[in-house]
């Protein structure tokens, strides 16, 4: 069943513009993370938010989370054209679960 | 690095053949995953495993089967294939939430393109 839900689908920007994705899910969680997978290839995980936590940082992604709201938010700053791909936001929820339930995506097209 | 291997990177079957994807990891994870994704649906996990010889069935387990003889393989199934089967499939894996203490991080492979003709 879908848990997270990313908006927008799809993002079209400038490089070196900012891209933010959104994140909205329904459970409570244990833990979200952001996944990237570049065209036709697999998912490479990004980030790990845990959920007493607000905001995490790796490089130029800047992660949010919002259990009041059950959101989070993606920022990438900077992008270049190598950030082009379809980002994911996935969840864990209850205590001992294997399973990460993953949303539809964002598509994200940075244009040199 | 952990690396996850899937054998076949494009197949193409006939309808009613049996279709063996196989998925092999490298770290010692206990859990392992098939998923498959389709444009506009997403990612939909059809097994996971999290131990050797266990199964569990995820959101989509009808037409499939799964086989964990060993702990770094696992072998998704399709035991009759049909055209509605075409799809991307996704093997991934993790560690036992309780070992791996930065959560439980899934890897994935690279992705096995079925065609299902």
């Amino acid at each position: 069943s879908q848990q997270g839900e990313e908006d927008p689908q799809a993002l079209s920007i400038q490089e070196g513009e900012n891209a933010t994705m959104n994140c909205s899910y329904k459970t409570s969680i244990n833990n979200l993370q952001w996944y990237r997978q570049n065209s036709g290839r697999g998912l490479v995980h990004l980030i790990l938010i845990r959920s007493n936590e607000r905001e995490k940082h790796s490089g130029r992604l800047r992660v949010t989370l919002d259990t009041s709201k059950k959101s989070s938010s993606l920022l990438i700053t900077a992008s270049r054209a190598a950030d082009t791909a379809s980002y994911f936001c996935a969840t864990n929820s209850g205590a001992g679960s294997y399973q990460l339930t993953f949303g539809k995506g964002t598509k994200l097209s940075v244009i040199p | 690095d952990v690396k996850v291997t899937q054998s076949s990177r494009y197949l193409v079957k006939r309808t009613g053949e049996k279709v063996f994807l196989e998925c092999v990891q490298d770290m010692d994870h206990e859990n392992m995953f098939w998923y498959r994704q389709d444009p506009g649906l997403g990612l939909r996990l059809i097994y996971f495993s999290y131990d050797v010889k266990m199964k569990e069935k995820g959101d989509i387990p009808e037409g499939y089967s799964v086989s964990r003889e060993k702990k770094e393989r696992f072998s998704l199934i399709l035991e009759s294939a049909s055209t509605n089967q075409t799809s991307m499939y996704l093997c991934a894996s993790s560690f036992n939430l309780a070992r791996e203490i930065r959560g439980n991080t899934i890897y994935f492979g690279e992705g096995s393109w079925l065609t299902v003709v």
